[in-house]
């Protein structure tokens, strides 16, 4: 059973804060960890795969950093918006290269305008 | 624009009655996931295929749950019979999965919306 634990599980923020939260996993036989944005009726949407120790992916106002030997993944979001909000998700691949993608519970985000 | 497509996007069914989800993957994927959303669980994973043979399927409650895939372009998920406590919302996801190599992300359906009363 993998062990995935996001934090916080929810959180309110207000628009312009800026906030971050986190996702742990198991170090061992890392490969890949997957970053999700799922909005409330909608399908979950990808943001970022992430693989390499020390990465940094980033897309518009949203950045995410990886430490694969302490297994845990950053996601920020500098000055939230009201259309940030969403619950986010990681799936973490810590199987080898299975592709097998188990989520965690995820952060629910909700930015008061 | 390639998407998965799942039908039906809505489903009421009875309780002991069969049920059948179809999911139509993105042309080249070759990784196909079943999830379930749950309240308790966020999204379950039921099962997951490579090049259309069964990976892992241990998420799945085996008396009633069963997912195949006939061809490329068509994985499907039955329930027999169903019960209310199968009432949730069942995604389809695909990926293109390389063993050498970066992997791409999951792309998900719409989803079904699966009631049983």
């Amino acid at each position: 059973i993998l062990n995935v634990e996001q934090s916080p599980q929810s959180l309110h923020v207000q628009e312009g804060d800026s906030t971050n939260f986190t996702c742990s996993f198991p170090s061992s036989n890392f490969y890949a960890l997957h970053w999700y944005r799922w909005e409330t009726a909608k399908s979950p949407e990808a943001l970022f795969v992430m693989t390499l120790n020390g990465d940094e992916k980033k897309k518009g106002r949203i950045s995410a950093t990886l430490n694969t030997k302490e297994g845990y993944s950053y996601l920020y979001i500098k000055g939230s918006q009201p259309e940030d909000s969403a619950t986010y998700l990681c799936a973490p691949n810590t199987s080898g290269n299975t592709g097998k993608l188990i989520f965690g519970q995820g952060t629910t985000l909700q930015v008061k305008p | 624009d390639a998407r998965v497509t799942q039908t039906p996007r809505d489903k009421v069914t009875e309780m002991g009655q069969e049920v059948t989800m179809r999911c139509q993957p993105i042309l080249g994927h070759n990784t196909v996931f079943w999830y379930r959303q749950t309240m308790m669980q966020g999204l379950e994973l039921l099962a997951y295929f490579r090049n259309r043979a069964p990976l892992d399927d241990s998420g799945m409650p085996k008396d009633r749950f069963s997912a195949e895939m006939p061809d490329a372009t068509l994985a499907t998920l039955k329930i027999q019979p169903s019960e209310p406590r199968d009432s949730a919302v069942y995604f389809c996801a695909s990926g293109f999965f390389r063993l050498q190599g970066v992997n791409t992300e999951a792309f998900f359906g719409q989803g079904t919306r699966l009631t049983v009363v």
